[in-house]
C-alpha cells in the first residue's frame, strides 16, 4: 500500500531559526513529490514539485531535497518568519492511478509554529 | 486570476438534509477533485474527474455524489447529511493527474 509518513508531527521554533521537515514515502511507481503549505483556515498552496531526476529545488527560503533511492524528502526553511507558521504537507504522485484512488498519496502534515 | 472558487465557505445542516458544494475553476484544467480534511487524518480523496463526463471514486466516496458536465465545474452533492460528514471540504484542479494541484479556500460544513 502506498504511504507517506511525515515527521515531526508538530514543531515549535523561534523566529529567525532554521528547521527541517521530513517526508518518507513508499509510493511506487514514483512520478513526483510535492510540498504544500497550508495556512490556518486556507487551502494548501504549492511550494515545490520534484521529479525523479531532481535532487534539490528552492522557492525563496524554502529548499526541498529528494533522495529517490531511499525514498526520502526534506523541506528546509531558512531564517524562519512568523508567516511560516502553517501546516506543511508532503504529497507523492504515482505514475499510474488505480484501485479507487487517483495516484496521489498525502502525508498528514507537520504543524509548524514560529514563536517571536 | 480567480483560480479555484468554492461556495459556500460555511454551511450548517441538519441530519438528513441535502446540499451541494460548488466548485469552479478558470484555468481550463482537465483534472478536478474533492477532498475532506479532518483533524489528524490529513486530506482524503472523495471523488475525482479526469475530464468532462468522467468521474471516479476516491478513498471515501460513500454519501457523496459528483458530476462533471463542463470542464469548469465540479459540484459535490451530499444526499442525506450525517454528523460524520462534518468536515472541511477542499476542491482542487490540475492540468493533468500528475500536475501541480491548485486548491480552493475550502468549505466548512457542520452537520447537527
Amino acid at each position: 500500500k502506498n504511504q507517506v509518513e511525515q515527521s515531526p508531527q508538530s514543531l515549535i521554533i523561534l523566529e529567525g531559526k532554521n528547521c527541517t521537515l521530513q517526508c518518507n514515502y513508499t509510493v511506487s511507481p514514483f512520478s513526483n513529490l510535492r510540498w504544500y503549505k497550508q495556512d490556518t483556515g486556507r487551502g494548501p498552496v504549492s511550494l515545490t514539485i520534484m521529479t525523479f531526476s531532481e535532487n534539490t529545488k528552492s522557492n525563496g527560503r524554502y529548499t526541498a531535497t529528494l533522495d529517490a533511492d531511499t525514498k526520502q524528502s526534506s523541506l528546509h526553511i531558512t531564517a524562519s518568519q512568523l508567516s511560516d507558521s502553517a501546516s506543511y504537507i508532503c504529497v507523492v504522485s504515482a505514475i499510474k492511478a488505480g484501485g479507487g484512488a487517483d495516484g496521489l498519496t498525502f502525508g498528514k502534515g507537520t504543524h509548524l509554529i514560529i514563536q517571536p | 486570476n480567480a483560480g479555484v472558487t468554492q461556495t459556500p465557505k460555511f454551511q450548517v445542516l441538519k441530519t438528513g438534509q441535502s446540499m451541494t458544494l460548488q466548485c469552479a475553476q478558470d484555468m481550463n484544467h482537465e483534472y478536478m477533485s474533492w477532498y475532506r480534511q479532518d483533524p489528524g487524518m490529513g486530506l482524503r480523496l472523495i471523488h475525482y474527474s479526469v475530464g468532462a463526463g468522467i468521474t471516479d471514486q476516491g478513498e471515501v466516496p460513500n454519501g457523496y455524489n459528483v458530476s462533471r458536465s463542463t470542464t469548469e465545474d465540479f459540484p459535490l452533492r451530499l444526499l442525506s447529511a450525517a454528523p460524520s460528514q462534518t468536515s472541511v471540504y477542499f476542491c482542487a484542479s490540475s492540468r493533468g493527474r500528475t500536475g501541480e494541484l491548485f486548491f480552493g479556500e475550502g468549505s466548512r460544513l457542520t452537520v447537527l
